[in-house]
């Protein structure tokens, strides 16, 4: 079946540092591919998303990009704030419902 | 944005009872609503999908009847954890989807969470 493999956690940062976390999936045809963010004490938030291969999704900063020939959807931010520590879940869509990856923890330091 | 809550966000139960734990879709109405479980560093685990008006449909391992799901109305679905036992404990997120048109319309929008703890 389908699924998604994300890097393990934490991933620890100093402010302004670059982050990556790295997502791939394996899927049957084409889905759409999300990442969801969790703050402390909060339910997840859609992040970004990507419908099609090559496209990119962006929100406040964050950027990843839909590849279909590495079956990859990395998450990108070019300088990370304090702020931005948090639980992040890549996740794909299936007919009727998402598949999630394990989730990876950024803590970021001052 | 849609907003989903879910009540309580923390219960303590003794063994063998049940708990009842509510997830509302605040500014929206809420065609389908999901269940999911998560463990300590492990992903959500879709439990069961539920339509507005008809019986949730279950993910396989899921027991129906241990975890009964009613969405009575488009802005309420409840689980209700049924003869609760230790291995239950776990955090439950609800997630809402809307209709036909609207912010919501074929997005999740999740609840914050409730954490389950069985003694």
């Amino acid at each position: 079946g389908n699924s998604v493999t994300q890097m393990e956690g934490p991933v620890t940062l100093s402010e302004e540092a670059f982050l990556t976390i790295n997502c791939t999936y394996t899927a049957t045809g084409y889905p759409s591919l999300f990442w969801y963010v969790q703050y402390p004490g909060e339910g997840l938030q859609l992040l970004l998303k990507a419908t099609k291969a090559d496209d990119k999704g962006s929100n406040k900063g964050f950027e990843a990009t839909y590849r279909k020939e590495t079956t990859s959807f990395h998450l990108e931010k070019g300088s990370v704030q304090v702020s931005d520590s948090a639980v992040y879940f890549c996740a794909l869509s299936e007919p009727g419902k998402l598949i999630f990856g394990q989730g990876t923890t950024l803590q970021v330091k001052p | 944005g849609a907003v989903v809550s879910q009540h309580p966000s923390w219960v303590i139960c003794k063994s063998g009872t049940s708990v009842k734990i509510e997830c509302r879709s605040l500014d929206f109405q809420a065609t389908t609503m999901f269940w999911y479980r998560q463990f300590p560093k492990q992903s959500l685990m879709l439990m069961a999908t539920s339509n507005e008006g008809s019986k949730a449909t279950y993910e396989q391992g899921v027991e129906k009847d241990k975890f009964l799901i009613n969405h009575a109305s488009l802005t309420l679905s409840t689980l209700t954890v049924t003869s609760a036992h230790p291995e239950d404990s776990s955090f439950y997120i609800c997630s809402a989807r809307g209709g036909t048109s609207g912010t919501a319309y074929n997005e999740q929008f999740f609840g914050p969470g409730t954490r389950l703890t069985v003694l």
